[in-house]
């Protein structure tokens, strides 16, 4: 079974509108960490946010927040504000257990429209 | 601070030939790890390290090995290459995860085809 699930492969938004990226992850862990990262076209990776599993308030980062909804694991990302610049591939990935280990999602490809 | 740095940036391998993927990083992080990234497939964990010493498989291990022998390098070896292993490759480093800092860093990548 996946560990990270991202359930949109491409998504298509109008400039200056509020996107939601969806990520649903499996755990049994108590301890774990949630990730957002972005890969624009020239290929680097780019941190965007983290979210532990005891934070109790959902994570922000300027016009980032992560959705943290533990009970039905769901991590989602929300950029509000799109911009063009907002085009890149998204992706989703969990840290848990005592290993440390770092799992990603396949992605979504978010294309901003003008 | 360099940060992660990944040697070469990109390699072309005939298939049986040996080589080994170099990251470095300077920031002291214990928690390193290599991924390989293919359309569609996302990133891909093929092995990782708690610290100099100690390292463990992930989802595709299978036809790459590892060593850690100081915290600042972790090599990456493809023993026989096949062009299966074309790919690119991403080194990422970061602290463990009961650190306050939860950033990986990741390097620029190494493109490798395997003909």
């Amino acid at each position: 079974a996946q560990k990270i699930t991202q359930t949109q492969p491409g998504m298509f938004v109008q400039e200056k509108e509020a996107v939601t990226l969806d990520c649903t992850y499996d755990t049994s862990d108590q301890s774990y960490g949630l990730f957002w990262y972005k890969q624009p076209s020239s290929g680097e990776m780019i941190f965007l946010i983290y979210q532990g599993s005891y934070d109790e308030q959902n994570a922000t980062e300027g016009r980032y927040s992560l959705n943290f909804q533990k009970a039905r694991k769901s991590a989602n990302l929300v950029i509000s504000a799109s911009q063009l610049g907002d085009s890149a591939m998204y992706f989703c990935a969990m840290r848990e257990g005592l290993d440390d280990k770092i799992i990603f999602g396949k992605g979504t490809r978010l294309h901003i429209l003008p | 601070n360099a940060g992660v740095t990944q040697t070469p940036k990109f390699q072309v391998l005939k298939t049986g030939q040996s080589m080994t993927l170099q990251c470095a990083q300077d920031m002291n992080h214990e928690y390193m790890s290599w991924y390989r990234q293919d359309p569609g497939m996302g990133l891909r964990l093929i092995h990782y390290s708690v610290g100099a010493g100690i390292t463990d498989q992930g989802e595709v291990p299978n036809g790459y090995n590892v060593s850690r022998s100081t915290t600042e390098d972790f090599p990456l070896r493809l023993l026989s290459a096949a062009p299966s292993q074309t790919s690119v490759y991403f080194c990422a480093s970061s602290y463990p995860g009961t650190s306050d800092i939860n950033e990986q860093f990741f390097g620029p990548g190494t493109r490798l085809t395997v003909l």
